[in-house]
């Protein structure tokens, strides 16, 4: 069956500007994360949702950074006002439920803030 | 706090030859899942294997081992007779059984080369 897809895979904005990242996660799978990618960091986790429950905004590192689920299906991740620090790879798994708790991971979107 | 340490970041290997990747965590939990993901130079996290806390039992898959030990906490991870295939960054990771959240916890990577 089909993966975790994400669009675009690459992103190129101006510092300033607002992007949204979108992932379509894999049919069924209740849960679904965002984690960012970069050089410095590594795998940082974002934010997680769970069926029809409040989202676990935790890693969310600033209010620039928001993130929707609809329909408990697509999800889209919205970064306003990129900075610099922002450029990244975001990633996106989704997981069956919590006795499978393996997390697929999508390709990605590289986004290149300059 | 949940924290995994990759404290390899670099090995090169020449083909066939057997190597082991070091995974030691902390957590303070008493249920918990470990897990390894390949990142090949393509760049899409690959889902390896999950392990269970509570079940010490080594898995063996094809030219894949791992070795988990409660006791020192570590969960280490054998590719025997490697292949060139096999080049890519391989993450640990953890996330707890219980709770609202299984966000993974992932260690730095560690970036396998193999060289014919």
């Amino acid at each position: 069956g089909a993966g975790v897809s994400q669009s675009p895979s690459n992103k190129v904005t101006e510092k300033g500007k607002d992007v949204e990242l979108r992932c379509d996660p894999i049919s069924g799978h209740t849960a679904l994360y965002w984690y960012r990618q970069s050089l410095g960091q590594g795998l940082e986790f974002l934010i997680y949702f769970q069926g029809n429950s409040a989202p676990d905004k935790s890693g969310l590192p600033s209010d620039r950074f928001s993130a929707e689920r609809t329909g408990g299906s697509v999800s889209t991740l919205t970064i306003q006002r990129t900075q610099q620090e922002d450029s990244a790879v975001y990633l996106c798994a989704s997981s069956p439920d919590r006795v499978s708790p393996e997390q697929f991971f999508g390709p990605g979107t590289r986004l290149t803030v300059l | 706090a949940q924290k995994v340490t990759q404290a390899q970041t670099e090995i090169s290997v020449v083909e066939k030859e057997d190597v082991t990747l070091d995974c030691v965590y902390e957590t303070r939990d008493t249920t918990y899942y470990l897990f390894w993901y390949k990142q090949p130079p393509s760049g899409e996290l690959v889902f390896l294997i999950r392990r269970n806390s509570f079940d010490e039992q080594n898995e063996i898959s094809g030219r894949y081992s791992w070795n988990f030990q409660k006791s020192t906490s570590s969960f280490n991870f054998t590719i025997t007779a490697s292949q060139v295939v096999d080049s890519a960054v391989y993450f640990c990771a953890l996330s707890e059984a219980i709770g609202a959240n299984s966000k993974l916890t992932f260690g730095k990577g560690i970036t396998l080369s193999v060289r014919p």
